[in-house]
């Protein structure tokens, strides 16, 4: 079945330090969405991408789709303790959506 | 003006035990998914409904039924508890492509 990777699966940093998490399919995508979830809650929509070579910010984080369909990323600027969380990105698959593995981030104040 | 709400939050029970979680929605969708998310924090489609009727299945034993009386619910049975089936389980809707999570029911099995 379709696999969706994320790297790293863990990340600490400091407060204002950057951050980047990185998701990679083995097949061409239509969409990719990412969503963030803090401990102990619950996934929560951040964003969807859509077009190859796509370029979204919110803020401090920027979500971009590579030209290929294929990956993707998402980069947080000037990390605060508030960006503590796992963020998952989400694939498409005929009605279903696939999650990737995930990137735990931990920012140390 | 919960959008997604889920209940019991959390459930502790003995193996071999049957127990259901509940799940609603007020956002008016027409579908519907239960997800597992293990102790590394994978998360992974089990059911997805579109207006009570099942449309995806996701190998899971089926000692898991899930069960929708109209499509602002649908509620997981499980039988027969096993140790592996501790997990959280997050119900969610869609009307798009944005889904919309539960708090989550964090199930432990002993």
């Amino acid at each position: 079945g379709q696999q969706v990777m994320q790297i790293p699966q863990y990340q600490h940093v400091q407060e204002g330090e950057d951050f980047t998490t990185y998701c990679n399919s083995s097949t061409t995508l239509s969409n990719i969405q990412w969503y963030k979830q803090r401990p102990g809650g619950h996934p929560v929509f951040l964003i969807q991408l859509v077009k190859s070579g796509e370029v979204k910010k919110q803020k401090r984080l920027t979500f971009q789709f590579g030209e290929a369909k294929k990956n993707s990323s998402l980069h947080i600027t000037a990390t605060q303790t508030t960006d503590v969380g796992t963020y998952f990105c989400a694939v498409t698959n005929t009605d279903k959506l696939i999650f990737g593995t995930g990137t735990r981030l931990q920012v140390f104040p | 003006d919960t959008a997604v709400s889920q209940t019991p939050k959390y459930l502790v029970t003995q193996m071999g035990n049957d127990k259901s979680i509940k799940c609603e929605q007020n956002l008016g969708h027409d579908t519907m998914y239960w997800y597992k998310q293990d102790s590394k924090k994978f998360l992974k489609i089990m059911f997805s409904y579109n207006n009570k009727e099942l449309i995806i299945n996701e190998t899971v034993p089926n000692r898991f039924s899930p069960k929708s009386p109209d499509k602002a619910h649908l509620n997981l049975h499980i039988n027969s508890l096993e140790l592996g089936d501790s997990a959280v389980y997050f119900c969610a809707s869609s009307q798009a492509n944005e889904q919309f999570f539960g708090p989550g029911t964090r199930l432990t099995v002993l």
